[in-house]
């Protein structure tokens, strides 16, 4: 069965401080992996897609890793500022027609002054 | 650019009533469409795609249907609205990419 568990479920952190969220995942056939983040009410919006190949990515303070092998990925959050408390959601594609997605369940984050 | 529009943004019906979200998108032709919904404190659930006008996938039996009378529109329905269809609805598209972009959903309480 394909799943993706998301560790921790919730992070409290203060402001400026860096924190790692994560990912484990047993989707096959994978095809990539994503990380969306999620403000309360609001639809997701894609941080990160990394495929089998790729390793690392960053946008901005937010840098996705993914170990295939192990099928583990991490997102790390430097120098964090209020405005990432959000959740924050790893889903992996599967390799078939219509895009398929398996969503975990998300780190719900909250950044503190 | 492209553009995804969700209605209504918040809906309160009552148990037994009918069900209609509307989700439209713009700048794209011949989208894959999602319904996700996600009930509060959980992760997102698929619903239904579509490849194509009149194609429908459901992914989970239950009380909802979906339909796709023209290439940009997605209707998800319900007949007769239970307890358990309350929480956030969310559409979604993709077109060939890896990228899959959501609306703004809509919340959903049923009374």
């Amino acid at each position: 069965k394909n799943q993706v568990e998301q560790s921790p479920q919730s992070l409290i952190i203060l402001e400026g401080k860096n924190c790692t969220l994560q990912c484990n995942y047993t989707v096959s056939p994978f095809s990539n992996l994503r990380w969306y983040k999620q403000d309360t009410g609001r639809g997701p919006v894609s941080l990160t897609i990394m495929t089998f190949s790729e390793n690392t990515k960053s946008n901005g303070r937010y840098t996705a890793t993914l170990d295939a092998d192990t099928k583990q990925s991490s997102l790390h959050i430097t120098a964090s500022q209020l405005s990432d408390s959000a959740s924050y959601i790893c889903v992996v594609s599967v390799f078939v027609a219509g895009n398929m997605l398996t969503f975990g369940g998300g780190t719900r984050l909250m950044v503190k002054p | 650019s492209q553009t995804i529009h969700q209605w209504p943004a918040t809906l309160v019906q009552p148990v037994g009533s009918p069900l209609s979200l509307e989700c439209t998108v713009e700048g794209t032709s011949n989208p894959n469409l999602y319904w996700y919904r996600q009930a509060a404190g959980r992760g997102l659930q698929l619903l239904f795609y579509s490849v194509g006008i009149g194609q429908i996938s459901s992914e989970v039996p239950q009380n909802l249907s979906a339909s796709r009378p023209q290439d940009r529109q997605f209707i998800l329905s319900s007949k007769k609205l239970l307890l358990s269809d309350s929480g956030f609805y969310l559409c979604a598209w993709t077109s060939g990419g890896y990228e899959q972009y959501f609306g703004p959903g809509t919340r959903l309480t049923v009374t």
